[in-house]
Parts: C-alpha cells; sequence; structure tokens
C-alpha cells in the first residue's frame, strides 16, 4: 500500500522556486520523510530527509507539518537540470519499515 | 570518486540463460539492494543484505538470488533468464541505518 500521495506531475518556470508536495497522513511516529529523484535514464539520487523539523541542505528545503501528514519539498531556483521524478519516501530508520519503497513520484518538468 | 560501480551497462540475453549483474561499492556501506525499474511499476526491490554474510527477499524476489560474500559486492544472479525478467536494474547501498542510499548508474537487460 502507498504510503504517501503525490500529484502526478508539475511544472515551474527556469529560476523560480519549486515546492513539490506530499501527503503522508498514516506516517508512524518513527518514520522519516525522505526525497530522491531520478533523472531520465540515471539511478534515484538522494536529496534530502528529515523526521519534524525543517531541513535545509545545498539541494534543497524539506517543510514538514507540525502534525507530520504532510511535507513540501522546495528547490529554491529550479533549474532545467531539475527536470525528473521526485519521490516522497516514508521509512523508519530501523527494522522491518526501513526498506526504501518507491511510489509513482512526481514528475517536475521546468520550463525555460 | 566514491560510489558505486554496476556491470554490464547494458546486456542483451537469451531466454534461458545464466546471468550474473555485477555491484561493488567502495563507500564501506553496510547495506546493498537491488532494485528493478520497469514502465508503469517503479522500482521495486528485489533483495537486500543488511550485512556481508547475510541475505534478504524484497518484494519481487522469485528467479533471482543473491550473495554477500563481503562488503563491497553484492551480486544479483538470474539462474534461467525469461523475458520478464528484462528491465532495468539498480543497486543501492546504504550506511546502517537511516542515511540516504547511493544508487549506481544501472544495468538495462533484454532477455528475448
Amino acid at each position: 500500500d502507498a504510503k504517501t500521495t503525490q500529484p502526478p506531475s508539475m511544472d515551474c518556470a527556469e529560476g523560480r522556486a519549486a515546492n513539490l508536495p506530499c501527503n503522508h497522513s498514516t506516517i508512524s511516529g518513527n518514520e522519516y520523510v525522505y526525497w530522491y529523484r531520478q533523472i531520465h535514464s540515471q539511478g534515484p539520487q538522494y536529496i534530502i530527509h528529515g523526521l519534524k523539523n525543517n531541513e535545509t541542505n545545498e539541494m534543497a528545503s524539506l517543510i514538514i507539518t507540525e502534525d507530520r501528514k504532510s511535507s513540501t519539498l522546495i528547490l529554491p531556483h529550479a533549474t532545467l537540470r531539475d527536470t525528473a521524478v521526485y519521490y516522497c519516501i516514508v521509512r523508519a530508520q530501523w527494522g522491518a519499515n526501513s526498506k526504501l519503497t518507491f511510489g509513482k513520484g512526481i514528475t517536475l518538468s521546468v520550463r525555460p | 570518486i566514491a560510489g558505486i560501480t554496476q556491470a554490464p551497462t547494458s546486456q542483451i540475453l537469451a531466454a534461458g540463460r545464466r546471468m550474473t549483474l555485477r555491484c561493488t561499492q567502495d563507500m564501506r556501506h553496510n547495506a546493498m539492494y537491488w532494485y528493478r525499474q520497469d514502465l508503469g511499476l517503479g522500482l521495486r526491490l528485489i533483495h537486500y543484505s543488511n550485512t556481508a554474510g547475510t541475505t534478504g527477499k524484497g518484494e519481487v524476489p522469485d528467479g533471482y538470488s543473491v550473495s554477500r560474500a563481503n562488503t563491497d559486492d553484492f551480486p544479483l544472479t538470474l539462474a534461467s533468464a525469461v523475458p520478464s525478467q528484462t528491465s532495468v536494474y539498480f543497486c543501492a547501498s546504504s550506511p546502517t541505518g537511516g542515511d540516504g542510499y547511493t544508487f549506481g548508474s544501472g544495468t538495462r537487460l533484454t532477455v528475448v
């Protein structure tokens, strides 16, 4: 069963922020929110993860709602190279639910 | 450059033949994984290994076997290939715990 729900696709203009939503209403207390992306024909690439606090790294920011039932990945200045499928995944860091299970993801198209 | 090396990058294989896909990592990660990716079905876990000497079954293990003789190598074997095993295969690794997975570039396998 899918533990996350993402829209199938979205687009944004180059240079603008891309805000990718994800719903995970059944997330458990020990599960983290992970984001990966897959650029065409390449292996998936880790972006960021978080538990309940907002996180930021050189690639993106992750905003998790206070109830942890949804999150948003923010690419602050999208470029054409950010066109990819983005996967939102919830997983525990240990135990039976610690495997990375991919859904369909959201296809982000960055337009010039 | 640290990372995961998969070989071959692509292969056309006759049905019924035996094939081993190779995966080597140089990051000293404890855990390794094999996924297959098919159009419309996304990435699905075939087998995994939490540490050298141990393996486990993922979502779609039938027709595949793995071994983990050491930390660095995690080969995937198709004992008798069938056309339904035509897919792109990705190997991944992660440190023990919740850090992000690192994926290889994939092996595109066509069984005819």
